[in-house]
This record gives C-alpha cells, structure tokens and sequence, in this order.
C-alpha cells in the first residue's frame, strides 16, 4: 500500500483553464517531486522540492509550478492549460537523504 | 533528449522464462539506478536499485546486472509469472534524492 496519496484521481479541463493537483507524502518525507507521464511514456521530471523550497526543475515552462506544506502535503498548478498537457501526474517522495522514491498512482488529467 | 535508452519496447516471455530488459545511458554523473514496476492504472513502484560500485544486485527473483565501462544495466526477471506482466521502466539520477530519468519504458506479457 503506497504511502502517497494524489487527488482527484482523474480530471477533465477545458484548454486555457487553470488546474491545481494535491499530493499528500509520507510522514517524514521531505523531499517530493513531480512527473508528468504521457501515454506510453516513461515519466518525465517536472520540478522537486525539499523541505518547501524548489530545489530542481526539469523542461517544463513556468506555468507549470508547485508548493510544498509543513505537513508533507504538497500542489501541482498548470495554468494556460494545453491539449499537450492531458497526461496521468505522479507525485514521489523520499525521506532526507535516502534513495528510492514512493510514487502515488497519479491524477489522470485531460484537457478538452 | 532521452538521457536513459530502454529496450525492447515489449516482450513476451512465456511462464517459467528469463524476461530480460536492457537500459543504456550517457550521463557519467548518474550514481543511482532503480527499476520501476507499472500496473495499469498506479503509480511506478520501485523494484530493485543498483549502485555502481557493485556489478550485481539480485532480490529474489529479480537480479540488476551493471556493466560502468559500458553505461549500461539490465534487469533480469528469472521463473517469469503471469503476475509479472507490467510495464518495467529503468531510471538513472545523479546525487541522492535527485531527479529520476525514465526510459520510455518495456510491457512485458507473461503467457501461463
């Protein structure tokens, strides 16, 4: 059973729209990150943060950006959404300096 | 571009056989190699990492073989089983805690 958990499980936007996706992590995971994976894809590195500061950011542009809480909780926001972006987002989180990622099973989000 | 190049794309292997999936890098800076197992509809779930001071990581039935000379790893499934089927990603990051990069992925089919 994952210790991630990701809401709403699957969502529907019109282009243009704004989007705000939750994860909420392990207890004592400092580290989350997000990826976005396309259909038939492998995921693709979105942006990390590590005790509430981004301390990465992969190909992505700025409207995609996130926040991390206090308590391990944690937001995806897409603005100006794009038929592009329609994948299934997965959250991941990992304690302080310890390898292995515990994924959550994602939202699937479409843009119409 | 694709930091982490996975094949084959898909196999079938039939119950009892050796699935074997192969990954490929460039990056000399990635010290951390973990496979991922995919069901449809969740999140990847970590199945074994390798570091590269080792050549060989095995976990039950699960082995990660590690070539450094050769930027390449593998993952080696042995007494496949029909519960096996999945998709299987490798991944490779650099510093720990760091950005995972997926290949594209392999869907393996076990066959009773």
């Amino acid at each position: 059973e994952t210790g991630v958990t990701q809401s709403p499980t699957h969502l529907i936007k019109t282009r243009g729209q704004q989007v705000t996706l939750r994860c909420s992590s392990q207890s004592g995971h400092n580290t989350v990150s997000w990826y976005q994976q396309a259909l038939g894809q492998g995921p693709q590195f979105i942006f990390q943060y590590y005790r509430e500061e981004e301390n990465g950011r992969g190909n992505f542009p700025p409207r995609f950006s996130g926040l991390q809480f206090p308590n391990y909780s944690s937001e995806l926001n897409v603005n100006a959404l794009e038929l592009d972006d329609s994948a299934l987002y997965l959250c991941a989180s990992s304690s302080d300096r310890v390898y292995g990622y515990t994924f959550g099973s994602g939202t699937r989000l479409t843009v119409v | 571009q694709q930091q982490v190049k996975q094949s084959p794309q898909s196999l079938i292997v039939q119950k009892g056989g050796i699935s074997i999936i192969n990954c490929a890098y460039e990056n000399t800076a990635f010290d951390y190699f973990p496979w991922y197992q995919q069901f449809p509809g969740k999140g990847p779930a970590l199945l074994i990492a390798i570091r590269p001071d080792v050549s060989e990581k095995k976990e039950g039935r699960f082995t990660i073989s590690f070539n450094k000379s050769a930027k390449q790893f593998s993952l080696h499934i042995m007494d496949s089983q029909p519960g096996d089927s999945a998709t299987y990603f490798c991944a490779a990051s650099k510093n720990s805690g760091y950005a995972l990069n997926f290949g594209k992925g392999t869907s393996l089919l076990v066959t009773p």
